[in-house]
């Protein structure tokens, strides 16, 4: 268990939806990363949120979005879903930013079918 | 392009043989990291290295960082069914910041009792 928590495990909607991907990181992190696995592109770095502030941004889509909350968890916002999004979505939780020992816990993923 | 090419693509062997995966680009990391993923789970870190020729042992696991630091590999000594699993490299390219980290495609690795 590496202590960073997601929900749902699995969920299941159809195109055009709107779904929302929640995330609670290791006690103590203030980063947040979220990733997307699909078999045809593996494990791809999506956005980071550092207390509070977006830090980075990967191959995010413009209809996919994320914040950080006060109370550090965080939320993955994805739109107008279409049959491509479905894939594992995980969120991972760091201690710091600053060096290369920034090393990174993942959740257990989010599962997402899109019918 | 993957910036990480991670080889074989897939493995399948008998317990007790040894095995080498290999992480290379042609990027210079500040640093590279192992994972292993089970199926439907998230990927479990296994070591970071983070200097140019380090080896680390993790029990029956060896990682080592090429002296350039563009390439990295995992070795494991006679492999048991419990090695079972996808195996990640992933890294920080040298000039891009510690925020964005770079998966390779990935290892899968099948050890028969």
């Amino acid at each position: 268990d590496s202590g960073v928590t997601q929900t749902p495990k699995h969920l299941i909607t159809a195109t055009g939806q709107r779904v929302t991907l929640r995330c609670s990181p290791r006690s103590g992190d203030l980063s947040v990363y979220w990733y997307q696995q699909s078999l045809d592109q593996g494990l791809q770095f999506l956005i980071q949120y550092y207390n509070g502030e977006e830090r980075a941004k990967g191959n995010i889509l413009e209809r996919f979005s994320a914040q950080q909350f006060p109370d550090l968890h965080s939320e993955l916002n994805l739109s107008s879903l279409e049959l491509g999004d479905s894939a594992l979505y995980f969120c991972a939780s760091s201690v710091s930013v600053l060096n290369s020992y920034n090393e990174q816990f993942f959740g257990p993923g989010t599962r997402l079918t899109v019918l | 392009t993957q910036l990480l090419e991670q080889s074989p693509q897939f493995l399948s062997i008998q317990e007790g043989e040894n095995l080498t995966v290999y992480c290379n680009s042609s990027s210079v990391f500040s640093s590279l990291q192992w994972y292993r993923q089970e199926p439907g789970e998230g990927p479990v870190l296994l070591v970071t290295v983070v200097t140019g020729g380090e080896v680390k042992k993790l029990k029956r696991l060896t990682f080592q960082f090429g002296d350039a630091r563009k390439d990295s590999s995992l070795h494991i000594t006679a492999a048991q069914p419990g090695d079972t699993g996808l195996y990640l490299c992933a890294g920080f390219p040298f000039s891009g910041g510690y925020n964005k980290l770079i998966f390779g495609a990935g290892t899968r690795l099948a050890v028969h009792p």
